[in-house]
């Protein structure tokens, strides 16, 4: 069955600690995407990715970083910089960047910063 | 600037109809989305509109206006299991989607 998996489902990080989240798509999609979801807010864009080894940063791309080597995976490192990670993660993938294509969404991960 | 506004919190009673607002305010539109959320799960694609009107797909029905910047989800025959939150989004030039912070839905038997 075509896909798109993120693990962990949670995830506990100390204060001070990198974090890297995983997504794989078996879709054959070439368009990537990260998003932060807060309670009582939308969907805010990390980072998204058009092609392999292109990325470009959405609205919050502040305190974290991606790659995209190859096409299936597109992994997600929250660094230290990052002042407020404790969030819902959602990686999404798309046939391509054109406005029409529907994202199909993983599952999430729940990150909690102690 | 750019902002999608929903409302918060809905309730309906099972078998009945509901129909769940969305304005937007986007730059270069390009077409609306609906999804559904359930609580700790993935979004799911509903439905999308790009031109103005009313499209049905079963049970869900989306409109659209865009001179209003205005669309609607109704839902109808509600299912207990349509109790999720259902989240707009709208397309900009950039090929990017504004989101807005969903509707939560509770169905009450």
């Amino acid at each position: 069955d075509g896909g798109i998996t993120q693990s962990p489902k949670y995830l506990f990080r100390k204060e001070g600690q990198n974090v890297t989240l995983s997504c794989e798509q078996n879709l054959n999609h070439d368009a990537m995407y990260w998003y932060r979801q807060d309670p009582g807010q939308g969907l805010r864009l990390i980072y998204y990715s058009q092609i392999v080894n292109d990325f470009q940063k959405g609205d919050i791309a502040e305190g974290y970083s991606v790659s995209r080597e190859k096409k299936e995976s597109f992994p997600l490192t929250v660094t230290s910089a990052q002042k407020n990670p404790t969030a819902f993660y959602l990686c999404a993938s798309a046939r391509g960047l054109a406005i029409y294509n529907e994202q199909f969404f993983g599952p999430g991960t729940r990150l909690t910063v102690l | 600037g750019q902002n999608i506004d929903q409302p918060t919190e809905m309730t309906a009673t099972e078998g009945a109809i509901v129909q769940i607002n969305c304005t937007y305010q986007t730059s270069g539109f390009n077409g609306l989305f609906w999804y559904q959320q359930h609580a700790g799960e993935a979004p799911t694609f509903l439905s999308y509109n790009v031109l103005d009107g009313l499209e049905e797909k079963g049970r869900f029905s989306s409109f659209l206006s865009r001179s209003k910047g205005y669309s609607y989800l109704l839902l109808k025959e509600l299912q207990m299991k349509d109790s999720a939150s259902y989240l707009c989004a709208s397309s900009d030039s950039n090929y990017q989607l504004i989101w807005g912070a969903g509707t939560k839905l509770i169905i009450k038997p």
